[in-house]
């Protein structure tokens, strides 16, 4: 069955340092990988998406992220951590077009971000 | 363009008593997505739908909950008779579903956060 890991429930990093939040799925196919963030009381935004193509995708708020197909690895990767980035963070992994395309999401990292 | 929209936000029902969760997609998507988002979980998948029809329901509870999305008007989440294990945040996405893409990205309403007390 498809499933996706986060295997970090809570994280804590000082502002200014890098970050790295781990996903790991399992998926038969094709994965289409994705990560949202959550702040608190609000819906999910997509920091960025991997269909194909070049393994390091570029997503938004200075956030990037590595497909690693043999270690089946989709994780996000910050160099600088602003106090503003503090939210949940969800790895998901999608089912392609020729299914119905629904969302499997890992169970979610919290990011606390020390001044 | 507006976003996806959700109402009401917050919902408070009495065990016992309906939910009706609503989702207007975004201008354009004809598909919507449901997830459930229990405390201290991530989202799980309940439902997807294409105007007037269901597609894949394989994450809906078997009894109480039901959806819809009528040709015309929101996609509408039910949940009958509710009870405390209910209570948990209710996120709708929306997709455009365009023909030839490898994958239809969901765009995400700020959710209904449901308490049954």
């Amino acid at each position: 069955a498809q499933s996706v890991t986060q295997p970090d429930i809570h994280i804590t990093v000082s502002e200014g340092a890098s970050l790295e939040l781990r996903c790991n799925y399992s998926y038969g196919a094709t994965p289409y990988l994705f990560w949202y963030v959550q702040s608190p009381g609000q819906g999910l935004q997509l920091l960025l998406k991997y269909f194909s193509g070049d393994t390091l995708v570029q997503g938004i708020k200075g956030f990037e992220a590595e497909f690693k197909r043999s270690q089946s690895s989709f994780n996000l990767r910050k160099p600088s951590v602003h106090w503003s980035d503090a939210a949940e963070y969800f790895c998901a992994v999608g089912h392609g077009s020729s299914n119905t395309g629904k969302l499997i999401f890992g169970q979610g990292t919290t990011l606390q971000v020390k001044p | 363009n507006a976003g996806v929209m959700q109402n009401p936000r917050h919902l408070v029902r009495r065990r016992g008593q309906e939910a009706r969760l609503r989702c207007s997609p975004m201008k354009g998507h004809s598909h919507v997505y449901w997830y459930r988002q229990l405390p201290e979980e991530g989202l799980k998948f309940m439902v997807y739908l294409q105007k007037e029809n269901i597609i894949d329901e394989s994450g809906m509870p078997k009894e109480r909950f039901s959806a819809e999305f009528p040709k015309e008007g929101p996609s509408i989440l039910r949940i009958q008779q509710v009870v405390r294990g209910d209570s948990a945040a209710y996120f709708c996405a929306s997709s455009p579903r365009l023909a030839g893409a490898v994958y239809n990205e969901q765009f995400f309403g700020p959710g209904t956060r449901l308490t049954v007390l």
